[in-house]
């Protein structure tokens, strides 16, 4: 158990709907990233959110989107979806400077028809 | 080339014997290196971190690192079935913009067989 909880567990869209993921950090951890993995992948970054503000991104584009409120939870937007957008989606919470050791999230297995 | 690359799988070994899974990275200034463990169906669950030269030890399990040689290994010692999952290697490139981004390789699948 390490404390980070994301919800939905599972989600069914259509291409072309917009989506919203969200994480709730482990207690005491400022910073959140979110990954994408698709079946038979290592996860792959989309971005980093430390503080409120997004501190890195991958290759992921503009129609992924991310906010981090003020109690560190946070929220990932997907628009416009594709169906290559089909994956687990994990959150990861962290303390920043603390060895940047990242504890997953249970994920939210999206698919999109 | 791949940023983090781990050896092709699946591997499959009897139970008790010792599983070596092998991982090889690209940023020479990469500074953390992390084992997660991942059951089918399930989230990637931290087993091992491991920041400097040399091996770690933890239980069954053992980190080994080798920054000249952009290598690092993880072994798991009286494999038991309960290990057979799919073990990430991953890599923190740590400054610039992207601090605490993870690169993770493809994964190996361990197969423990009774």
């Amino acid at each position: 158990e390490t404390g980070v909880t994301q919800s939905p567990t599972h989600l069914i869209k259509t291409r072309g709907q917009q989506v919203t993921l969200r994480c709730s950090s482990q207690s005491g951890h400022n910073t959140v990233s979110w990954y994408q993995q698709a079946l038979g992948q290592g996860p792959q970054f989309i971005f980093q959110y430390y503080r409120e503000e997004e501190n890195g991104r991958g290759n992921f584009p503009p129609r992924f989107s991310g906010l981090q409120f003020p109690n560190y939870s946070s929220e990932l937007n997907v628009n416009a979806l594709e169906l290559d957008d089909s994956a687990l989606y994990l959150c990861a919470s962290s303390l920043a400077g603390v060895q940047n050791i990242q504890y997953f999230g249970a994920g939210t297995r999206l698919s999109v028809l | 080339q791949k940023e983090v690359e781990q050896n092709s799988g699946p591997l499959s070994v009897p139970e008790g014997a010792i599983a070596s899974l092998n991982c090889t990275y690209s940023d020479r200034v990469s500074q953390s290196f992390f084992w997660y463990r991942q059951y089918s169906g399930k989230s990637p669950e931290l087993i091992m971190s491991i920041y400097s030269n040399g091996d770690k030890e933890d239980g069954r399990f053992t980190a080994q690192l080798n920054k000249a040689s952009q290598y690092v290994s993880l072994l798991i010692r009286d494999s038991q079935p309960s290990d057979s999952a799919t073990y990430l290697c991953a890599v923190n490139s740590a400054g610039g913009t992207s601090y605490g981004k993870l690169t993770f390789g493809q994964g190996t699948i361990l197969t423990v067989h009774p």
